[in-house]
């Protein structure tokens, strides 16, 4: 099984920073990684696939690093509707996901 | 625009068999870009992916749930569905069902249901 680890678990900034979530993997899983950001009450959404693939509709603000086994996931200028949870998932070898990494507000 | 709805009890007995249906529409379930999963998050905690089907009826278990877990596809009714059998309080979670691109990422999902399992 492919195991999925978060850093951060929780990340306190404030509006206008910049942000870095990092996903490590268990084995390498070449750019087969997605990131998303779920908010409470509400499913997740996909942010960026492919390790750095921006989906259609997502903040250019968002970004998406990485391959093999370490991964990032950047925020360029936080915005206040980013306040939220987000999880690495990988897809090489079925799916798993990262633990979360809550973004709470400084 | 793919949109997915869980249905199904939200209350279940300790030891009985957890069901839950999710309707696609805006698309074909029978369509081969397309594979078709239930992911679950206990209250409070993270995202875990249960299991997935594609409509010629493949299903690709997650270890640690296999041999409680049965997902299948109705074509028909354009519906797929996941029963999880011998439930324990450590079942009670938020079931979301969602669509994968390809077997690769979630791209949509539903707005998830929550059960409960408790006497």
């Amino acid at each position: 099984d492919i195991q999925m680890t978060q850093s951060p678990s929780t990340l306190s900034a404030s509006v206008g920073d910049r942000v870095t979530i990092t996903c490590r993997a268990s084995q390498s899983i070449n750019t087969w990684l997605a990131w998303y950001q779920q908010k409470p009450g509400k499913a997740p959404k996909l942010l960026i696939y492919k390790a750095s693939s921006l989906e259609s509709g997502v903040p250019s603000r968002f970004s998406g690093s990485g391959s093999g086994t370490e991964f990032t996931l950047t925020i360029s200028s936080l915005q206040p509707d980013d306040f939220a949870t987000y999880y690495c998932q990988q897809y090489k070898s079925y799916w798993t996901f990262g633990q979360g990494t809550k973004v709470e507000i400084k | 625009q793919l949109q997915l709805q869980e249905s199904g009890p939200g209350l279940v007995k300790p030891s009985e068999t957890l069901s839950l249906t999710c309707t696609v529409s805006g698309g074909s379930i029978n369509s081969s870009s397309y594979y078709w999963g239930w992911i679950r998050q206990p209250p409070g905690k993270g995202l875990e992916w249960i299991g997935s089907i594609y409509y010629g009826g493949s299903t690709y278990y997650n270890p640690s749930l296999k041999s409680r877990v049965t997902i299948s596809v109705d074509t028909s009714k354009n519906q797929f569905s996941l029963k999880l059998s011998s439930v324990t309080a450590a079942d009670t979670a938020v079931y979301y069902c969602a669509s994968h691109y390809n077997q690769y990422y979630f791209d949509y999902w539903g707005q998830g249901t929550l059960v409960t399992v408790s006497s």
